[in-house]
């Protein structure tokens, strides 16, 4: 079946340092894709979103790359805050339609001063 | 101002109980979801609702039955819990179901079957 994995359970990181979060999927029909950063006792947040015709997108220190070739996404965090920690999910949406999102086990970042 | 709010965020319970989850959202999205997320943080998809039609239904025990009395309501109703129905339960919503549409989360719901 189709799945979203992801290659780091934890990323621990220096403050100021860029951070790389990756993800691999399986689906090589999926045409769009998403980040979700999620804090403690929160629900998932938007970060940045990416559709299969494109190969990279930047939002606001954040910048998603994505290579069809070897199904693999990536998120880039520049200058890493420690606001920033939190578990990253990467989703891809099932090609069966109505917006159904296969999430990632999601990687963990620790940001350290 | 919420734009996706669910209650209660707590909900510990014991076994056999029925209970039930609601949520609502002033996004004025069409398409609303339930998600659950286990204890390794595994998020998935359990239902959608698209203008109060179910359109994704996954393999979940009918123990779980969700309704949407509206477009800004989507309610979860649980019976006979069980031990592992303990989770976190997440509603969600986003505008249609195509495009690049990203669903909007809740807070989350943490249900503790004892």
């Amino acid at each position: 079946g189709e799945s979203v994995g992801l290659h780091l359970p934890t990323l621990s990181v220096q403050e100021g340092d860029n951070s790389i979060i990756n993800c691999a999927y399986s689906n090589s029909a999926s045409d769009y894709f998403i980040w979700y950063k999620q804090e403690s006792g929160k629900g998932p947040q938007f970060i940045i979103d990416i559709r299969s015709n494109m190969d990279k997108r930047q939002g606001q220190r954040v910048t998603v790359l994505l290579n069809k070739t070897v199904k693999h996404l990536s998120l880039q965090i520049a200058a890493t805050q420690p606001g920033d920690s939190a578990v990253y999910f990467c989703a891809e949406r099932d090609t069966g339609g109505y917006n159904k999102l296969i999430f990632g086990a999601g990687t963990r970042l620790a940001v350290h001063p | 101002d919420t734009a996706v709010s669910q209650t209660p965020k707590y909900l510990v319970t014991q076994m056999g109980n029925d209970k039930s989850i609601k949520c609502e959202q002033n996004l004025g999205h069409d398409t609303m979801y339930w998600y659950k997320q286990d204890s390794k943080k595994f998020l998935k998809i359990m239902f959608s609702y698209n203008n109060k039609e179910l359109i994704i239904n996954e393999t979940v025990p009918n123990r779980f039955s969700p309704k949407s009395p509206d477009k800004a309501h989507l309610n979860l109703h649980i019976n006979s819990l069980e031990l592992g129905d303990s989770a976190v339960y997440f509603c969600a919503s986003s505008q249609g179901t195509g495009g690049n549409t990203e669903a909007f989360f809740g807070q989350g719901t943490r249900l503790t079957v004892v």
